[in-house]
């Protein structure tokens, strides 16, 4: 079946380090792709997205690519700040099924 | 262009209470899903509905749960003579439906349930 497998948290760094969350998937066929943030209290918001094999999705900074040879879609920044202490989740859907990864917590301290 | 709204926010239930979660989906969205986030866990998919129609509950309890989604007013979430396990975070999301491709989903800010 479908499913999503992030690295497990917590991740803490200071402000202005690089920052990777490594997300691989099992899918058939071809999936999308999903990075979603949950800050403190909040629901989750779309991050970014791939729909096809070699898509680079990106917004505030962050950027993941769909990479199909190695079934991955990990999560990275060059600089991180204290705001982006979140929750992080992969996702993919396939078909309408939605599967997410089990979120990893990020803590940048300043 | 309002997002995804949940209501309410917190609900606290004592045990054997029923609980109620509504969810508006986005203007033009036809398409509800439902999942629960336990404290510290990835979210779980729990069901997923269009209007009048419940397309697949494959993450549904058996018992106790149950959901809809009418064609007038919000989906809703219907946990019956809840307990202690049932305390967790209740994210709805939505999505348009476009023929042969997959839409991305919005999430609405959850309704977080307390049961004592």
């Amino acid at each position: 079946g479908n499913s999503v497998t992030q690295m497990e948290g917590p991740v803490t760094l200071s402000e202005e380090a690089f920052l990777t969350i490594n997300c691989t998937y099992t899918a058939t066929g071809y999936p999308s792709l999903f990075w979603y943030v949950q800050y403190p209290g909040e629901g989750l918001q779309l991050l970014l997205k791939a729909t096809k094999a070699d898509d680079k999705g990106s917004n505030k900074g962050f950027e993941a690519t769909y990479r199909k040879e190695t079934t991955s879609f990990h999560l990275e920044k060059g600089s991180v700040q204290v705001s982006d202490s979140a929750v992080y989740f992969c996702a993919l859907r396939r078909e309408g099924d939605m599967r997410f990864g089990a979120g990893t917590r990020l803590t940048v301290k300043p | 262009n309002a997002g995804v709204m949940q209501n309410p926010r917190h609900l606290v239930r004592r045990r054997g209470q029923e609980a109620r979660l509504r969810c508006s989906p986005m203007k033009g969205h036809s398409h509800v899903y439902w999942y629960r986030q336990l404290p510290e866990e990835g979210l779980k998919f729990m069901v997923y509905l269009q209007k009048e129609n419940i397309i697949d509950e494959s993450g549904m309890p058996k018992e106790r749960f149950s959901a809809e989604f009418p064609k007038e007013g919000p989906s809703i979430l219907r946990i019956q003579q809840v307990v202690r396990g049932d305390s967790a975070a209740y994210f709805c999301a939505s999505s348009p439906y476009v023929a042969g491709r997959q839409e991305t989903q919005y999430f609405g800010p959850g309704t977080r349930l307390l049961v004592l």
